[in-house]
């Protein structure tokens, strides 16, 4: 089963906008977890939330998770162009070892 | 900051040939992964390691794979007989306590199977 699918897959806004990106996964989760990748670079952990939370903030991040639905939301404010990058959710399984699941990442682009 | 360093950050290899990647993680952390990110797909996972053996591995770590951590600070990971389909990113990441924390991720090395 597929775990951690975003969409949309690709997003295009204009600086100072905000941008907002779903992911929905299967299973039960001890938490969910965003990540950035900008180009040619390793994965860079943003937030993570877990199972019992429902909404959490970092700077102009915010997450919500929606156990029930089995889905997650990061939306981004006041979005820069340096926010240009794909992001990715990952969920980590109860039982689990810390292994990450991923979806398939939604690109983000922001234009000056 | 903190960081976790691969090395190299590209190699190139001969079908049938053995690789070896290497993964410095972040000196204080515990606990140990490598994930695979094939061009266009998913970020997968393969291994977890803690207190120097397999914690879980998935489908794809199969026989010719395997890890080790010779000494205090380095991580590695070994490729016995490539493989075209071994072509993708690998990427080492190490988290400071125990499964369900945030983890840290080093910039990937990039193999390719010619």
């Amino acid at each position: 089963s597929q775990q951690g699918e975003e969409d949309p897959q690709a997003l295009s806004i204009q600086e100072g906008e905000n941008a907002t990106m779903n992911c929905s996964y299967k299973t039960s989760i001890n938490n969910l977890q965003w990540y950035r990748q900008n180009s040619g670079r390793g994965l860079v952990h943003l937030i993570l939330i877990r199972s019992n939370e429902r909404e959490k903030h970092s700077g102009r991040l915010r997450v919500t998770l929606d156990t029930s639905k089995k889905s997650s939301s990061l939306l981004i404010t006041a979005s820069r162009a340096a926010d240009t990058a794909s992001y990715f959710c990952a969920t980590d399984a109860w039982g689990n070892t810390g292994k990450l699941i991923f979806g398939q990442g939604t690109t983000l682009q922001v234009k000056p | 900051e903190p960081e976790v360093t691969q090395t190299p950050s590209h190699q190139v290899t001969q079908m049938g040939q053995e690789v070896i990647l290497r993964c410095v993680p972040i000196s204080n952390h515990l606990y140990f992964y490598w994930y695979r990110q094939i061009l266009g797909q998913k970020v997968e996972f393969l291994v977890s390691f803690y207190n120097n053996e397999i914690s879980e591995k998935s489908e794809i770590f199969d026989d010719q794979f395997s890890v080790e951590r010779p000494d205090g600070s380095n991580f590695t990971l070994k490729i016995r007989s490539t493989k075209l389909e071994d072509s993708a990113m690998y990427f080492c990441a190490s988290s400071l306590q125990g499964q369900h924390q945030p983890q840290h991720f080093g910039d990937g090395t990039r193999l390719s199977i010619l």
